[in-house]
């Protein structure tokens, strides 16, 4: 099975501040990566899929890059909706499909 | 607009078997794969099951295999799954998900229920 780690498992940053998650795969899963974002109380949201494609509707400050096993989400100028658990996923292999364990981002 | 709403949480003591179902609109339910996607309070996310869009193939995490059993009826555009010798350790609020439109690879979820909790306790 893929195991996807993510980094770090929490950050605090300011409004307006660039911010950047790492998420790294067990093995390569060229760009079969996506990424999702769940505010408390809410069932997450794809933010990007294929490692670089930004989901309809999301703002354009979400990013992503990588392939192979080192990805990256960047949100190039947090904003206060920002503020939330953020989670990579993998779907390059067969089930199990599997998640990284989440990066909290929180208000300094 | 998608909507898919989960039902039939609770609470069920352990041993004991519950029935979520989740009831999808606003896409051709027939053509999409779908899926159960797990959150323990406070912890992350936690693949359950896919089922095809034909419902000819299924995958379950190695957590419940042979205890749950995912499946569907295209006819009503609803989704299932049935819950057997439920463990402490499945306490968790349970999403249906949407399989994404994909030229390639396999399973990712463009859209997310609002989650069912399913609580094992005695």
């Amino acid at each position: 099975d893929i195991q996807m780690t993510q980094s770090p498992s929490s950050l605090s940053a300011s409004v307006g501040d660039r911010v950047t998650i790492t998420c790294r795969a067990s093995q390569s899963i060229s760009s079969y990566l996506n990424w999702y974002q769940q505010k408390p109380g809410k069932a997450p949201k794809l933010l990007i899929y294929a490692a670089s494609s930004l989901q309809s509707g999301v703002p354009s400050r979400f990013s992503g890059s990588g392939s192979g096993t080192d990805f990256t989400l960047t949100i190039s100028s947090l904003q206060p909706e920002d503020f939330a658990t953020y989670y990579c996923q993998q779907n390059y292999s067969p089930p199990p499909l599997t998640f990284g364990g989440g990066t909290e981002v929180e208000i300094k | 607009e998608v909507q898919l709403v989960e039902s039939g949480g609770g609470l069920v003591q352990p041993g004991g078997s519950l029935r979520l179902s989740c009831a999808a609109s606003g896409f051709r339910f027939s053509n999409q794969a779908m899926a159960w996607v797990r959150q323990a309070r406070g912890k992350g996310l936690d693949w359950v099951s896919v089922i095809s869009d034909s419902g000819g193939s299924t995958y379950y995490a190695d957590s419940v295999k042979g205890r749950f059993t995912i499946s569907r009826d295209n006819s009503k555009n609803t989704l299932y799954l049935q819950m057997n010798s439920l463990r402490a350790e499945d306490t968790a609020v349970y999403y249906c998900v949407k399989d994404a439109p994909r030229r390639s690879g396999w399973y990712y979820f463009d859209y997310w229920g609002q989650g069912t909790l399913v609580t094992v306790s005695s």
